[in-house]
Formats: structure tokens, sequence, C-alpha cells
């Protein structure tokens, strides 16, 4: 079957850095994404990979391995508006979304 | 702004009740999606549609139908809801798929929908 694990809480401090991995076993690749979704909020779009390597947007870094089935979201200068659940989805060989059940990231100050 | 519109942010229904879920955008996309969010669990494909009147099953499609009669709105219908149809539905749209495979969803806030 086809699988996205990552972890569900996770806690960090204001200012400091994050990584959220995301490892997953689907049925073909064509690319990974991270979505950013506040509570009571609609998911939004943060990020792409569907090469190997790091892909940096701002405090938002994304890297992928797909020989090692992972990807981690990396989070620098945490703000609390960071606050939000993460969530990571891999698109299959026919081109359909598997997505992960979301990493809750709890920022405190 | 973009976006993609859910009309009814929260709903209670009773058992056996006809829900309607609407959902309408504004960026011309192609393709609309619904899903439903349940705690613990990824978001799960109900039906897609890439086109006016078309259609296609997701995962899930067991007791929902849709409905695509113009471009920018995709409903979702429950015929008879039920107790394990309570979740959170989302709808989200995209651009016709380019084939590079980065095909970027823009979601809706979602419908909270309770059946009791």
């Amino acid at each position: 079957g086809q699988n996205i694990d990552q972890p569900t809480e996770m806690t960090a401090t204001e200012g400091a850095i994050v990584q959220i991995n995301c490892t997953y076993q689907t049925s073909g690749f064509n690319g990974l994404f991270w979505y950013q979704q506040h509570a009571g909020e609609a998911p939004t779009f943060l990020s792409y990979n569907v090469l190997d390597g790091l892909e940096e947007k701002g405090r938002f870094s994304s890297f992928l391995s797909r020989s090692k089935g992972y990807s981690y979201l990396l989070l620098k200068e945490l703000q609390m508006k960071d606050s939000a659940s993460y969530l990571c989805a891999v698109m299959d060989s026919n081109y359909q979304l598997i997505w992960g059940a979301g990493t809750k990231l709890i920022i405190k100050p | 702004d973009v976006k993609v519109t859910q009309s009814s942010r929260y709903l209670v229904k009773r058992t056996g009740e006809k829900v309607f879920l609407e959902c309408v955008q504004d960026m011309d996309h192609e393709n609309m999606f619904w899903y439903r969010q349940d705690p613990g669990l990824g978001l799960r494909l109900i039906y897609f549609s890439y086109d006016v009147k078309m259609k296609e099953k997701g995962d899930i499609p067991e007791g929902y139908s849709v409905s695509r009669e113009k471009k920018e709105r995709f409903s979702l219908i429950l015929e008879s809801a039920s107790t394990n149809q309570t979740s959170m539905y989302l709808c989200a749209s995209s651009p016709e798929d380019s084939g590079s495979g980065a095909n970027v969803l823009t979601f809706g806030a979602g419908s909270r929908l309770t059946v009791l």
C-alpha cells in the first residue's frame, strides 16, 4: 500500500530552527508537496520538490531524497505565527496525491 | 485576492437528511476536488472533476455524489447523511495539468459537518 509518515506533533521555541520529517512509500513518484494549515483555515502551499536536493524559500526550506523516500521541511527563525499543521503529500505515478496525516507544530515563547 | 469559497463553515444535520456542500472558485481553474479531513488521517479524496459536467471517483466516494454544472462551482451531495460522515470537508481547485506534476491546489477554508 501507499504510505506517508510524519510526526504527529512537535514543539519548538520562538527564534529556533525546527525540522519536520516526512517519509513515503508510494507507487511511483511525481513530486512532493508541503502545505501549511493554521487551525480552522485552508491549507496553503509551501513548497514542491521533484528533484533531489534542497529548495530554499525565505525562512522555509524543503529537502528531498528520492532514493531514501524522505523529505524534510526546515523552518528557521521560528515565529509564533508558524504554529500550524504541516502537511506532506506525494504525487504518485498516476498523478494522484497521497497525503500524510500532518504534523502539528507548537511554538513556545 | 483569488480564492475558493465554501458557503457553509459549520453545519449540523440529522441522520438521513440530504446535505449540499457548495464550493465556488474565482480562478478559472479546470480541476476541482472534494476531500474530507479527519483527525489522525491524511486528506482523503472523495471526488474530483477535470471539466464541467465531468466527475471522477476518488478514494472514498461511497455515500457521496457531486455536481459540476458550471466551471466555477463544484457541489458535494450527501444523499442520506450518516454519523460516520461527520467530518471537515475541504474543497480545492487547481489549473489544468501542465504535465510537470507541480499542480498546486488552492483550498477553501472547509465546511465542518456534524451529523447527529
